[in-house]
């Protein structure tokens, strides 16, 4: 299996564009989680989806961000407009429902919003 | 907000040597989980350990588990340089999909 895919891998942009992150999860697994890390803030829980619907997005830290799961095979992390604050690394996980609860990473897309 | 606070917050070690990372967490879990970032990498999941456990092995790998004290051990026996890396902890609840992790441990091992 490929696990799980991110792109892009870096990005770097200017305060106010927008950013468009995506993901698509390791085949068969029906929860899909997006992580953001900071070294100030360490590893918080964005929002995360199960069978391409919303669960919990109590982590997501005000408008600019939102979050689409279209399909099975592909999300999106958007951030509209950027600001420095954003500046952070965005992971991608996922986990089957019958595969315990060990969750599997992709291996991130780095933002840096100047 | 984090639900664990790894302790020491950066170790060093010679190889060979035996390091122990400890979790420490605030309300009660289902299970408890060790995983590793290597530097630029995303998260490798290591071991879990239930509630209902108390210890498990895997390979140079020791978890512990007190839920009296609601804390965890991470032993890494033999290390390797290979080991370098961050190693975090991460709970669940009961009926709870979410993981929460902890701050991380950055452990370097000297060759």
């Amino acid at each position: 299996d490929a696990g799980v895919i991110q792109s892009p891998r870096h990005e770097v942009t200017e305060m106010g564009q927008e950013v468009t992150l995506r993901c698509k999860p390791i085949s068969g697994h029906d929860y899909l989680f997006w992580y953001r890390q900071t070294m100030m803030r360490g590893l918080e829980l964005l929002i995360y989806f199960n069978n391409n619907v919303p669960i919990d997005d109590s982590g997501m830290p005000e408008d600019r961000f939102s979050a689409k799961m279209p399909n099975a095979s592909f999300s999106t992390l958007k951030i509209q407009p950027s600001e420095p604050r954003d500046s952070a690394v965005y992971f991608c996980a996922s986990k089957g429902t019958g595969s315990g609860n060990t969750i599997y990473f992709g291996e991130g897309s780095w933002l840096t919003v100047v | 907000s984090q639900q664990g606070e790894e302790d020491p917050q950066a170790l060093s070690i010679q190889e060979g040597e035996n390091a122990t990372m400890n979790c420490s967490y605030k309300t009660s879990i289902n299970n408890l989980q060790w995983y590793r970032q290597n530097s630029g990498r995303g998260l490798v999941h290591l071991i879990l350990i239930r509630s209902n456990e108390r210890e498990k092995h895997s390979g140079r790998l020791r978890v512990t588990l007190d839920t009296s004290k609601k804390s965890s051990s991470l032993l890494i026996t033999a290390s390797r340089a290979a080991d370098t890396a961050s190693y975090f902890c991460a709970t669940d609840n009961f009926g709870n999909e979410k993981l929460t992790f902890g701050t991380g441990t950055r452990l370097t091992i000297i060759p």
